[in-house]
């Protein structure tokens, strides 16, 4: 099974807007990673946080981390139509390699 | 930047052939992946490889080797392609001993059809 699954599995929303997606996952980590994929390419990284970190920025990105939870959310505030992507989270469940989850596919209508 | 290049964006072979994928990383890591990617079933990690002729399995190995002579390439071999090894094809490679502490860059990957 997943170690990571993103919610929701798809997301529509208009340009300006902010898009939320967030990752569960089932056992503790040491790291999660948020990868952007835009289509029929490869996935480009985004934000890693560690485990004793709660809140990561970059740019207009936000990345929440609640290990009580067991649960990150990737924030991407005042979206772009450039933004249109599937977005996946990845999680090292304890070892040294990375599980990646399904992905959130985010369509921003311009 | 880090540029991870695969061979070729697509591919045709028939059942029972030998199929090679190449990838080539151009920043000394010591560290390169092999996954496959299926709709519905994310990415999956096939080998991995942590330094020049060193391979570890991944999670769905069957199928598949890999080789790595050279620090900066990975290839991926499947000794008799199979139609369920139709996929898209992911090279990845990182710094670092420590795997899931670095980010991967990626390859814009090799789909692959098998017919």
């Amino acid at each position: 099974s997943q170690q990571g699954e993103e919610d929701p599995q798809a997301l529509s929303i208009q340009e300006g807007e902010n898009a939320t997606m967030n990752c569960s996952y089932k056992t503790s980590i040491n790291n999660l990673q948020w990868y952007r994929q835009n289509s029929g390419r490869g996935l480009v990284h985004l934000i890693l946080i560690r485990s004793n970190e709660r809140e990561k920025h970059s740019g207009r990105l936000r990345v929440t981390l609640d290990t009580s939870k067991k649960s990150s959310s990737l924030l991407i505030t005042a979206s772009r139509a450039a933004d249109t992507a599937s977005y996946f989270c990845a999680t090292d469940k304890n070892t040294d390699k990375l599980i990646f989850g399904t992905g959130t596919r985010l369509q921003v209508f311009p | 930047d880090v540029k991870v290049t695969q061979s070729s964006r697509y591919l045709v072979k028939r059942t029972g052939e030998k199929v090679f994928l190449e990838c080539v990383q151009d920043m000394d890591h010591e560290n390169m992946f092999w996954y496959r990617q299926d709709p519905g079933l994310g990415l999956r990690l096939i080998y991995f490889s942590y330094d020049v002729k060193m391979k570890e399995k991944g999670d769905i190995p069957e199928g598949y080797s890999v080789s790595r002579e050279k620090k900066e390439r990975f290839s991926l071999i499947l000794e008799s392609a199979s139609t369920n090894q139709t996929s898209m094809y992911l090279c990845a490679s990182s710094d670092g001993t420590y795997y899931s502490n670095q980010p991967q860059h990626f390859g814009d990957g090799t789909r692959l059809s098998i017919l």
